[in-house]
């Protein structure tokens, strides 16, 4: 067990729908990152948070917003879904703001039909 | 461009013996590089890091070695075990303030009783 805990882990939605997938890092981590991991793609990297602020940002699409709270745990907002958005979204955290030892949750599945 | 591959998708062995796992990054810039196990239908599971003025590092049965003039890593694991069989990511961090880590493709690994 990481540490890091993400809900739902299962979702089933409906193409043009949108979808919140919840991450609480680690106790005492700052850093919060989200990534995407389709069958073909791999693990892609989309938007980091540090202290509750954007820190560094991948290869996000603009229909996809995140933000951290001030108790640190991070929200992904999915909206107009599109079937390709279809994959495991997983959140990783860390002490610091440096990328360094992140992580991982137990990721949500996301499934668009 | 920003890549981390792997040359071996899938690897099997025969449990008790060594298992090596290979990666080529692309970006000399890169100061910090992590192993990660990933076990169906769990997230990515931190194994060993490696700072770039390091070659090796030992953990647990794991040995990581690191080539910085061709640009090659390695995670070495002892005497395979069936809760070894997974899937094996390389992970880079770019230095210079960005926090994203670039993952490669992955390498399943496969033991055999």
């Amino acid at each position: 067990d990481s540490g890091v805990t993400q809900t739902p882990k299962h979702l089933i939605t409906a193409t043009g729908q949108r979808v919140t997938l919840r991450c609480s890092p680690r106790s005492g981590d700052l850093s919060v990152y989200w990534y995407q991991q389709s069958l073909d793609q791999g693990l892609q990297f989309l938007i980091q948070y540090y202290n509750g602020e954007e820190r560094a940002k991948g290869n996000i699409l603009e229909r996809f917003s995140a933000q951290q709270f001030p108790d640190l745990h991070s929200e992904l907002n999915l909206s107009s879904l599109e079937l390709g958005d279809s994959a495991l979204y997983f959140c990783a955290s860390s002490a610091a703001g440096t990328g360094l030892g992140q992580y991982f949750g137990p990721g949500t599945r996301l499934t668009v039909t | 461009g920003e890549s981390v591959g792997l040359h071996l998708p899938t690897l099997s062995v025969q449990e008790g013996d060594n298992s090596i796992i290979n990666c080529a990054y692309s970006n000399s810039a890169s100061d910090y590089f992590i192993w990660y196990k990933q076990e169906s239908g769990k997230g990515p599971q931190f194994i060993i890091d490696i700072r770039s003025n390091m070659d090796k590092r030992q953990g647990q049965r794991v040995t990581v070695l690191l080539n910085k003039t061709v640009k090659h890593l390695s995670l070495q694991i002892a005497a395979t075990q069936p809760g070894d069989s997974a899937v094996y990511f390389c992970a880079e961090n770019l230095s210079g303030g960005t926090d994203k880590l670039i993952f490669g493709t992955g390498t399943r690994l496969q033991v055999f009783p």
